[in-house]
């Protein structure tokens, strides 16, 4: 079945440094990669997506890489801001039979001290 | 999104009652998804359903069933609720009659259940 590891699960870094989220994957078949941030009392939400035609996508300060070959594809933040603090949750979605169901990611707490 | 409401907000209750969590959305998304979130293990999914007519179970189903009542409402419910199902609980849409293969879900603002 899908599998997705992420790391690190807390992540503490000075305001105006990058932070990096890393997440790995086991099938191959796997196409569609979402990250959702999730700040404290919230729903999850999403903050940028790839699919795996691309190997890299850009939102202002997020970006967010994927490696096919090596099966991983990490979520980078620049220039964090306090407001960044949250938890941080990557998703993959095998496809298939089984697309639209995705599996998560254990999450990130990033803290971001000003 | 205020499009996806989740009723109640809050719940707590007595170990063996039964619980039922409601969904709606107002997004007019085929497809509707229960999760669980315990800390330190993410969003754990525990029953999905791609129309009325189709539910699937997810990777922790025991002890849970659902029912779509229609396809703007999918609810939870916990038969005989147990103290390890305290956790706190999301529902999902996505679209993908319209959006294709790779969509992203949208959520609800949760209903965070204690059984004591």
């Amino acid at each position: 079945g899908e599998n997705v590891e992420q790391h690190p699960s807390t992540l503490s870094v000075q305001e105006g440094d990058s932070a990096v989220i890393k997440c790995t994957y086991s099938d191959s078949a796997s196409n569609y990669f979402p990250w959702y941030k999730q700040e404290l009392g919230k729903r999850p939400q999403l903050i940028i997506d790839i699919r795996s035609n691309v190997g890299e996508k850009k939102d202002q300060r997020i970006a967010v890489t994927l490696n096919k070959t090596a099966k991983h594809f990490s979520l980078h933040i620049t220039e964090t801001q306090p407001e960044d603090s949250a938890v941080y949750f990557c998703a993959e979605n095998a496809g298939g039979t089984s697309y639209g169901k995705l599996t998560f990611g254990q999450g990130t707490i990033l803290t971001v001290h000003p | 999104d205020a499009d996806v409401t989740q009723t109640p907000r809050n719940r707590i209750t007595k170990t063996g009652k039964r619980i039922m969590l409601e969904c709606s959305q107002t997004k007019g998304h085929d497809r509707m998804y229960w999760y669980r979130q315990d800390p330190g293990l993410g969003l754990r999914l525990i029953y999905y359903s791609f129309d009325v007519k189709d539910i699937n179970k997810g990777e922790i189903s025991d002890g849970y069933s659902v029912s779509r009542q229609a396809q703007a409402k999918f609810s939870l419910s916990l038969e005989s609720a147990i103290p390890n199902q305290t956790a706190l609980y999301f529902c999902a849409t996505s679209d993908h009659q319209t959006g294709g293969p790779n969509q992203p879900q949208h959520f609800g603002d949760g209903t965070r259940l204690s059984i004591l």
